[in-house]
């Protein structure tokens, strides 16, 4: 069975500090996607990454795939109050590759920034 | 934008009541799903339907069904509800074909069984 695993599951931190959420697997993916879930609300994609090595940046978000494609890190810059919510990856299996009907969650870090 | 719809934000059922959960897309997409999301546990698949009157069990299908009659619209049905069944549902739709389609959610329907 393949596992994505998200940590911190928690993180609580002051508004401009920096952060780094990790999603490890020690399966390979075809691609990998990043949500974020804020409360009362559905998970919104934020990136997906696709090329092992592959660095995406969406403002004051970094989004790197692990050059063997099982691992996944989202580093965030001067952390704002908006940032907070539930940020989730989501691995497409190789043999699955497109098909986003098997996708692997997981469990997701939770991030409260304060003001 | 697309937009994926929740027919209710909030349920609550008694034990053994026949639950209908609804979902309508409006960006013809062919893919839909039903999730359930739990604190520790995640989002975990109920079913997938690629196509209309086609589904697929996801990962916890058990005392769950659904229809799809139509291609924007994909039903969530709880034959018996059980307390277990507590939890928060999402509904989601993708397009399918090449490459990974980004999933667009419903804003959820918490459904409480008591």
């Amino acid at each position: 069975t393949q596992l994505l695993e998200q940590s911190p599951q928690f993180l609580s931190i002051q508004e401009g500090e920096n952060l780094t959420v990790y999603c490890n697997s020690s399966s390979v993916f075809s691609s990998l996607q990043w949500y974020r879930q804020e409360p009362g609300e559905g998970p919104v994609l934020l990136v997906t990454v696709v090329t092992g090595g592959e660095v995406k940046k969406l403002k004051r978000l970094t989004f790197q795939f692990g050059d063997a494609r099982k691992d996944s890190s989202l580093h965030i810059t001067a952390a704002q109050p908006g940032d907070t919510g539930l940020y989730l990856c989501a691995g497409a299996p190789l043999i699955e590759a497109g098909n986003n009907r098997k996708l692997i969650w997981g469990l997701g870090t939770s991030l409260a920034v304060n003001p | 934008d697309v937009k994926v719809t929740q027919s209710s934000r909030y349920l609550v059922k008694r034990t053994g009541e026949k639950v209908f959960l609804e979902c309508v897309q409006d960006m013809d997409h062919e893919n839909m799903f039903w999730y359930r999301q739990d604190p520790g546990l995640g989002l975990r698949l109920i079913y997938f339907s690629y196509d209309v009157k086609m589904k697929e069990k996801g990962d916890i299908p058990e005392g769950y069904s659904v229809s799809r009659e139509k291609k924007e619209r994909f039903s969530l049905i709880l034959e018996s509800a059980s307390t277990n069944q507590t939890s928060m549902y999402l509904c989601a739709s993708s397009f399918a074909g090449r490459g990974l389609s980004p999933l667009h959610f419903g804003n959820g329907t918490r459904l409480t069984v008591t």
